[in-house]
């Protein structure tokens, strides 16, 4: 199937610091990825729609200036938490679907585990 | 807005047994179901979906129905083994997958040899 990476797989930073999530497509190009986070024993929680070239789409309650999402190109979609606080810590995953595949799987990365002291 | 509901949250059976997942979706417009597989601190992991057109589909153990009348669609799991542990999720999207899922909230099923 197809790959989707990310990077770091876990980061530990202090209150008020940044930190950044990067998700890549190895072997296709993605105009979508979508950031979910994930609590622990709870569900995958859509953040964000990240589109190629254009503004991220945001479900409602979530901070678009703290959790910043650049897509600069087909194969790379960032995520942001600035100022990050003990409350952001959680379990970040993407997710991209290749559109030259007939299936309409979504491919996840393995995940990015986020602590915040 | 969309939501997706999913029973039970905890499932105990014995090895050998069959398991039934079953979640109900609120978006007329979904058209793709898929069920992941997800074990402690990895991605979710595709076992199973089904398409819109579609009102049953089987692989080997896994099967998933889909009533689209009722928004309602099953994960079943027969001949269930240790290995089958693991917290399975149902999710429901829109435009077969080009927009984003929304995810049932996880049944933890646990197998007992």
């Amino acid at each position: 199937g197809a790959v989707v990476s990310q990077h770091p797989s876990r980061v530990i930073c202090k209150s008020g610091t940044s930190v950044k999530i990067e998700c890549r497509s190895l072997d296709f190009q993605a105009t979508t990825m979508f950031w979910y986070r994930q609590f622990p024993k709870q569900s995958l929680m859509l953040m964000a729609t990240s589109n190629e070239g254009s503004k991220a789409t945001y479900e409602q309650g979530v901070e678009k200036d703290k959790f910043l999402i650049n897509h600069a190109s087909l194969t790379l979609s960032t995520l942001t938490v600035t100022s990050a606080h003990p409350e952001d810590s959680s379990f970040y995953i993407c997710s991209a679907r290749d559109p030259n595949r007939g299936s309409y799987e979504q491919y996840f990365g393995p995940g990015t585990r986020l602590t915040v002291t | 807005g969309e939501n997706v509901e999913q029973h039970p949250s905890t499932l105990s059976v014995q090895e050998g047994d069959s398991a039934v997942i079953k979640c109900t979706y609120s978006d007329s417009a979904s058209n793709y179901f898929p069920w992941y597989k997800q074990e402690l601190g990895k991605r979710p992991q595709l076992i199973i979906d089904i398409r819109s057109n579609v009102g049953e589909k089987k692989d080997q153990r896994i099967a998933v129905t889909l009533n689209k009348t009722a928004k309602h669609f099953s994960l079943h799991i027969t001949e269930t083994q240790p290995e089958d542990s693991a917290v399975y999720f149902c999710a429901a999207s829109r435009s077969g997958g080009y927009n984003k899922l929304i995810f049932g909230a996880g049944t933890r099923l646990a197998v007992h040899p």
